[in-house]
């Protein structure tokens, strides 16, 4: 089975402070998401990955930034955390070989921003 | 910019009940997928649905996509508390090229009481 692992289920900081949301997948795949989850509003993408170090805006991406060293590998970066940024954050992989290949998440961060 | 509305956005009924859920959308989909989303873990695949007017069944669980690729809807047969979860609709939108950058759906909240 796969796994994507987030390594924080809450977290709670300050407006202003840099928060980096880690997460990691041990199935080798190539296409990595960050997704952020609102009450009525579903799944709004962030960011994904298709590779190691490449990177493309979802819809929703001001305010976020990505990094992507290792393929297993796909963090969140809030440079400057804004009480908006209040969400469930999810992380989300799949194999790159289809267009609808199904996605495999985390069990998500829940950050709180105060 | 493409949307999929989902219908109802919460639904609490009783053990044995029969249910359906929505998902419309004025946009063309490649395919579609359903996913549920149990409290304290991220969605998980129940099924992808390609062909325009395709009938998918998965135990209780009947799953149509609509002749024109615009709809989708989640059939329940004699529901069960087990059943109980957020069910999401996921879009494999034209044009969002070969990755699979999926539009999720507003989602709707089931509860099925004992």
């Amino acid at each position: 089975d796969v796994k994507v692992t987030q390594s924080s289920r809450y977290l709670v900081k300050r407006t202003g402070e840099k928060v980096f949301l880690e997460c990691v997948q041990d199935m080798d795949h190539e296409n990595m998401f960050w997704y952020r989850q609102d009450p009525g509003l579903g799944l709004r993408l962030i960011y994904f990955s298709y590779d190691v170090k490449m990177k493309e805006k979802g819809d929703i991406p001001e305010g976020y930034s990505v990094s992507r060293e290792k393929k297993e590998r796909f963090s969140l970066i809030l440079e400057s955390a804004s009480t908006n940024q209040t969400s469930m954050y999810l992380c989300a992989s799949s194999p790159g070989a289809y267009y609808n290949s199904p996605l495999h998440f985390g069990n998500g961060t829940r950050l709180t921003v105060t | 910019t493409q949307l999929l509305e989902q219908s109802p956005q919460f639904l609490s009924i009783q053990e044995g009940e029969n249910l359906t859920v929505y998902c419309n959308s004025s946009s063309v989909f490649s395919s579609l997928q359903w996913y549920r989303q149990e409290p304290g873990e991220g969605p998980v695949l129940l099924v992808t649905v390609v062909t325009g007017g395709e009938v998918k069944k998965l135990k209780r669980l009947t799953f149509q996509f609509g002749d024109a690729r615009k709809d989708s809807s989640l059939h329940i047969t004699a529901a069960q508390p087990g059943d109980t979860g957020l069910y999401l609709c996921a879009g494999d939108g034209s044009g969002r090229g070969a990755t699979n950058k999926l539009i999720f759906g507003t989602g709707t909240l089931l509860a099925v009481q004992p």
